[in-house]
């Protein structure tokens, strides 16, 4: 089955505790983010990949850390998190031949105390 | 990207055509609208898009006006399991490097 995974689906820690929320798809796609989701504030890119080794910044870049070693794992790192990255994060995957279809990961909810 | 508008919240009733509206009167002439979905709390799942011509799938219909100002996506036999917050998108195809651009949304609730 094709699917985006993220690990874990559920995360209470507290600040400064360096933690790595991993995503993993099998669909050979090149292109994977991360978006956030927070109340009133939409989805917003954290960080986006266009293939092994190219990374680059998305809209709210700060604070995060992300890699791309494998063309199926894209993790998100979180070197010192703070209270305002609580929020439900989201992994996503493309085709680069296709534009319009993502696949999006069941969400990892993070509470940052 | 171009900024979309949508009704804030809709209401159909189990069975009938849910008719979701978009506006995206910025819309460029090489960006696509495509809509997604987000079933409380999960990941945001593709439904359809489309550039000119009308679209549909196995999920859903979409309606573009001719100017392409706005468009409408259509289910047309509402489930319980379509409750959702339905997002209209318009972005060039293949510039974006992935990045989806969401929208407030409108939130569809599905009556028995």
């Amino acid at each position: 089955e094709a699917q985006v995974t993220q690990n874990p689906r559920y995360l209470i820690t507290v600040t400064g505790k360096k933690l790595t929320v991993t995503c993993s798809q099998n669909m050979n796609h090149e292109y994977m983010s991360w978006y956030r989701q927070d109340p009133g504030l939409g989805l917003r890119q954290i960080y986006y990949s266009m293939n092994v080794e190219v990374t680059d910044k998305g809209d709210v870049p700060e604070g995060y850390k992300v890699s791309r070693k494998e063309k199926r794992n894209f993790p998100l790192i979180l070197e010192s998190p703070s209270p305002n990255q609580t929020s439900l994060y989201f992994c996503a995957s493309r085709s680069a031949a296709s534009s319009y279809e993502q696949y999006f990961g069941p969400g990892t909810r993070l509470t940052v105390t | 990207d171009a900024k979309t508008t949508q009704p804030t919240s809709m209401d159909c009733a189990e069975g009938r055509a849910a008719n979701l509206p978009c506006n995206h009167s910025t819309i460029s002439g090489n960006e696509y609208v495509y809509w997604y979905r987000q079933i409380h709390s999960q990941g945001p799942q593709y439904i359809i898009h489309g550039l000119k011509n009308n679209e549909t799938n196995e999920m859903a219909s979409l309606i573009i006006t001719e100017d392409r100002k706005s468009s409408t996506l259509i289910l047309p036999h509402a489930t319980l399991r379509d409750t959702a917050v339905y997002y209209c998108i318009d972005l060039a195809g293949g510039t974006s490097y992935g990045k989806l651009t969401f929208g407030q949304g409108t939130i569809l609730t599905v009556h028995p």
